[in-house]
């Protein structure tokens, strides 16, 4: 079986642009979960999406959304962005719903400048 | 408000030393599930354990093992005999009560030189 796989791996952009992140979990996974990795926060939950609804929401400002598509790929966008965004964003998907194993994608490291 | 501590930021140790790793918790539910990652150099974090709060048996998968004690609300991850392949950053993590996000501890990034 595939693993989570993330698009693009590596991303530069600038100050005020906006950015859009992809996701694709393992086949048969219905819950995708992204984090932001900074190295002063560490790892942060973003959001949870299930069925094509966002189910879970982490404590960030409404410059990040996501959605889910009926194949379960999903999205992450970070509009307006600002220096601080500079991260590693992962994707995880899981088969349950959180009690169960999360798997990660390799990421896609952000730099904003 | 859940909260996973890990107090070492980096350990050191030559091959084949044996290494523990700590992790102390705090949740109030009664409902949880803890976890352990590892994350290569490469980036990706890699799933190595869950444990619901449960049960407390320990687990021992080759040169891994978990310590779980609710009393001390800790989940203690001990590797035997370390190898180069095993420097990474481990983290522990904590799923909130709806088990569908997970809180990281700061992780504890492990050095295994020859």
């Amino acid at each position: 079986k595939a693993g989570v796989t993330q698009t693009p791996r590596y991303l530069i952009k600038t100050r005020g642009q906006q950015v859009t992140l992809s996701c694709s979990p393992i086949s048969g996974h219905r819950s995708v979960s992204w984090y932001q990795q900074t190295p002063g926060q560490g790892l942060q939950f973003l959001f949870e999406y299930f069925s094509e609804t966002q189910r879970n929401k982490g404590n960030f400002p409404g410059r990040f959304s996501g959605r889910q598509f009926s194949n379960s790929r999903s999205e992450m966008n970070v509009s307006t962005l600002e220096l601080g965004d500079s991260a590693l964003y992962l994707c995880a998907s899981s088969a349950d719903r959180g009690r169960g194993e999360q798997y990660f994608g390799p990421g896609t490291r952000l730099t904003v400048t | 408000a859940q909260k996973v501590t890990q107090a070492q930021t980096e350990i050191s140790v030559v091959e084949k030393e044996d290494v523990t790793l700590d992790c102390v918790y705090e949740t109030r539910d009664t409902t949880y599930y803890l976890f352990w990652y590892k994350q290569p150099p490469s980036g990706e974090l890699v799933f190595l354990i869950r444990r619901n709060s449960f049960d407390e048996q320990n687990e021992i998968s080759g040169r891994y093992s978990w310590n779980f004690q609710k009393s001390t609300s800790s989940f203690n991850f001990t590797i035997t005999a370390s190898q180069v392949v095993d420097s990474a950053v481990y983290f522990c993590a904590l799923s909130e009560p709806s088990g569908y996000a997970l809180n990281f501890g700061k992780g504890t990034s492990l050095l295994v030189t020859p």
